[in-house]
């Protein structure tokens, strides 16, 4: 099976940089994936890892460490929006492209 | 491109009866995902179509629960006998395969309470 971890809470202030970070034991593995949550909406996807290294995206970044088993998702110049729950999903193998979701971190952006 | 869409978006009903969800899935995606979410927890998978074939099932998912994707572009997924513990968000996604990344878009879901 698979199980990922991730910190349940993270604040920080507009304009700031903040790292969500998360571990993850699988059998297997093929890629971590990243995704937003507002309140009451739908997830959606923001990044996808699958090799080691810095995957860059506008505004948002995020890093793997197979070696590790560890990746982590970068937000820089926060803005008041940007406040949402984020997943990290594991896929455990090429075969399936089913995920495993972590509980999620809650950001909160103040002003 | 209009999107996943499921219908309802709420519903509500008594212990011990049946209920079914629709999902509309982006039309040139083959793939379809059903998940279960409850508060403070991530997306919890429940069962995966390739087209019109259920291909994978979560090994926690209750024989009370059913999904079908007949013609592999809707689906519905139906829960007989409700119990209080099956009152979550029912989420319904969908992938190409051009996608190797294996990104999925998801619909709004269908929020269950159970009384």
């Amino acid at each position: 099976g698979q199980s990922l971890e991730q910190p349940s809470e993270v604040t920080a202030v507009e304009g700031a940089i903040v790292q969500i970070n998360c571990t993850y034991q699988t059998s297997g593995f093929y890629g971590l994936s990243w995704y937003q949550q507002h309140d009451g909406g739908a997830p959606t996807f923001l990044s996808y890892n699958a090799l080691d290294g810095l995957e860059e995206t506008g505004r948002f970044s995020s890093f793997l460490s197979r070696s590790d088993s560890y990746g982590y998702l970068l937000l820089q110049e926060l803005q008041m929006k940007d406040s949402a729950s984020y997943f990290c999903a594991v896929r455990a193998s090429g075969g399936s492209y089913i995920p495993t979701f972590g509980r999620g971190t809650s950001l909160i952006v103040h002003p | 491109d209009t999107g996943v869409s499921q219908d309802p978006r709420h519903k509500i009903t008594k212990r011990g009866q049946n209920v079914t969800f629709r999902c509309d899935p982006i039309s040139e995606h083959n793939r379809l995902y059903w998940y279960r979410q409850t508060l403070g927890q991530g997306p919890e998978f429940l069962t995966y179509f390739q087209n019109e074939a259920q291909l994978e099932k979560s090994r926690l998912l209750s024989d009370r629960f059913s999904a079908e994707r007949p013609k592999g572009s809707f689906s519905t997924l139906e829960i007989q006998r409700t119990e209080q513990g099956d009152s979550a968000m029912y989420l319904c996604a969908s992938s190409g395969s051009g996608s190797g990344r294996g990104e999925q878009y998801f619909g709004p879901g269908t929020r269950l309470t159970v009384t």
